[in-house]
């Protein structure tokens, strides 16, 4: 069974430091990796998907790494805001049906 | 472009009762899914579908039964439901073209008492 892990479970910074939030998976032959951010009570939303051909992906002040040989993917995230403040979800997906299998997920408070 | 949305946002079931969960999408994608999400437990795939009337089984299906006699449409049934249903679900659509990402519906909040 693919599992995929997320550490910290939770992160609390002060505004405009620079973070990394960590992601695992078990089985390296993936197609497809994908960060998401969820508000409170709302859906989710995708902030970057990598290929696996792919090492990073960048988007404004996010920027997402691929390491398949380790299992690994890093978001980081530059210069942080309050409106940062967010769960932060890792999703992996093995095929390209689609079907992602999801990590727990860093809550991320940013104070200001 | 109203993208997924899900019907209703909340409801309330009593044990054993039924009923269906509807999602819509409007960007043409071949792809639908149904997610629950449970604290501790991240997001877990109940059904997903590649494409008008084909269903298949995600992680978590026993209890739950989907159709998709639309492109546009994927319904979640529950038949009889049970406490261990309460749960947020979230519905998903993709083109399924590589490099195409998920979008999500806003969730449905269930509370099986």
């Amino acid at each position: 069974k693919q599992e995929v892990t997320q550490i910290p479970a939770a992160l609390s910074v002060p505004e405009g430091e620079n973070l990394v939030l960590n992601c695992s998976f078990t089985d390296s032959a993936i197609y497809n990796l994908q960060w998401f951010r969820q508000d409170p009570g709302k859906g989710l939303t995708s902030l970057l998907l990598i290929q696996s051909s792919q090492r990073e992906q960048t988007s404004g002040r996010l920027n997402a790494s691929l390491d398949k040989s380790s299992g690994r993917s890093t978001l980081y995230i530059a210069a942080s805001q309050p409106g940062d403040s967010a769960t932060y979800l890792c999703a992996v997906s093995y095929t390209n049906a689609g079907k992602s299998t999801f990590g727990d997920g860093t809550t991320l408070t940013v104070k200001p | 472009n109203a993208g997924v949305t899900q019907t209703p946002k909340f409801r309330v079931l009593k044990t054993g009762q039924s009923m269906t969960l509807l999602c819509a999408q409007d960007m043409n994608h071949e792809y639908m899914y149904w997610y629950r999400q449970d604290p501790g437990m991240g997001l877990r795939l109940i059904h997903y579908s590649v494409g008008e009337g084909t269903t298949a089984k995600g992680e978590v299906p026993d209890g739950y039964n989907v159709s998709r006699l639309k492109k546009q449409n994927f319904l979640l049934g529950l038949e009889s439901a049970a406490p261990s249903q309460t749960s947020v679900y979230f519905c998903a659509s993709s083109s399924g073209t590589s490099g195409e990402t998920q979008y999500f519906g806003p969730g449905t909040r269930l509370l099986v008492l």
